[in-house]
Formats: C-alpha cells, structure tokens, sequence
C-alpha cells in the first residue's frame, strides 16, 4: 500500500492558462474524490468517481473544471482558463467504495495563478 | 442543505487539559461521521468515525459520540499532549467542517 499519490505537488501557472492534475489512487480503491481547500478552510467536495463512472460533481464546481477517471484507476483534474481565484490546495482521496467507509488523502497539488 | 458546522478556532490549551472541540451537522438520513486530523506539514488521515446514531468512535484517546437527538459529533480527549497539535476537522461523507487548529502548549 504505497497510499494516494498526486503529481505534480506545485504548479504556478499565469492566468487564462489551462492546467491538468493527476491523482493516483490505492489500488483496491473503488472511489476517488477531489476536492479543493483554501487556507484556514476544509476541504470542499469538487466531484466524485465510483471506478470509471463520475457519480457526482458539486454545483460550485465552473465548466471550466473537468475530471476524468478513464480506465477505473488514475485520474485527472484539469482546469481551463485559470482565473487567480483557482488558487488552492487541490486534494485527492480515495475510498473502498462505501459511504461509510474512510477516505485516504493524497498530500495534495497547490495550484498558484498569477 | 447539508452542511457540518465545528467551532472556530485557534484552541490553545496546555498539555494534560481536557479538550472538546464541538461539531454539529445538518442532514436528511443518518450519515457517516468522521474527524480527521492534519499535523503540521502532513496530509489529512482519519482519526476516528460513527457509521451510526449512538456509536462512539475512539483513537489516540480521542472520542466522539454520534448523537441523532442533538445531530453532534464532539470531539474529546481526557488529557491532551504537545503532539496532539494540529487541525481537526469534523465531515460527513462529502463534507467537512471549517477546520479547527488546535495548539497544544507544554
């Protein structure tokens, strides 16, 4: 159990750029979420995936953001037209596939837009 | 909507005190109820969970009771030590409370 991974851990990128994150999951894991967390915040649900089927995504969440779990495993988080407001602290987990079950975070991708 | 509200924060206390740090929900069901915890430079990791009403989750010497009459989940510890600082954060399934930092003073 090598535990969620994220890649790449910092990103600065100018306004009006697009950005991709990826996450990799623990490998039994049936769920992966992302989320979004700005200083002195919890984490806010972005959008979630049940293997490769995205099951929910927030109403906050812009089309600008897009997420995609193709193969049931990794995935990716890409951004659109960054806007300054994007900067945050972008967490992966990851979960057996219950509702009760505990998530398993990743250490996280901080995104700065200049 | 469904929202977990947990109080605000700084908490400092010295090391040995008695630490409650309250959280409340809002929800249609009964759902899971989680606190984890980020030390210092660290990712979030689970501390302790409820999957129903009236079970008590429990770790480090951390507990929490999964009270349906007054929907809470607080979080207590008899005897708080220096490496209990960190930031708590109390959620239900999706969503998480604002976070509470707690400093632990020796």
């Amino acid at each position: 159990d090598t535990g969620v991974s994220q890649d790449p851990r910092h990103k600065i990128t100018k306004r009006g750029q697009n950005v991709t994150f990826r996450c990799d999951p623990i490998s039994e894991h049936n769920r992966l979420y992302w989320y979004r967390q700005t200083l002195g915040q919890g984490p806010e649900f972005l959008t979630y995936f049940q293997n490769e089927a995205q099951l929910e995504k927030s109403r906050l969440l812009s089309d600008r953001f897009s997420a995609e779990r193709p193969k049931g495993s990794f995935s990716t988080l890409e951004i659109q037209r960054t806007e300054q407001g994007d900067s945050a602290m972008y967490l992966c987990a990851s979960s057996l596939g219950r509702d009760t079950d505990t998530q398993y975070f990743g250490p996280g991708t901080r995104l700065t837009v200049l | 909507g469904n929202s977990v509200t947990q109080m605000e924060g700084p908490v400092t206390l010295s090391e040995e005190a008695f630490l409650t740090i309250n959280c409340t929900y809002t929800a249609t069901g009964y759902p899971s109820l989680f606190w984890y915890v980020q030390y210092p430079g660290e990712g979030l990791q689970l501390l302790l969970k409820a999957t129903k009403a009236d079970d008590k989750g429990s770790n480090k010497g951390f507990e929490a009771t999964y009270r349906k009459e007054t929907t809470s989940f607080h979080l207590e510890k008899g005897s708080v030590q220096v490496s209990d600082s960190a930031v708590y954060f109390c959620a239900r399934e999706l969503i998480f409370g604002q976070g509470t930092e707690l400093s632990v003073k020796p």
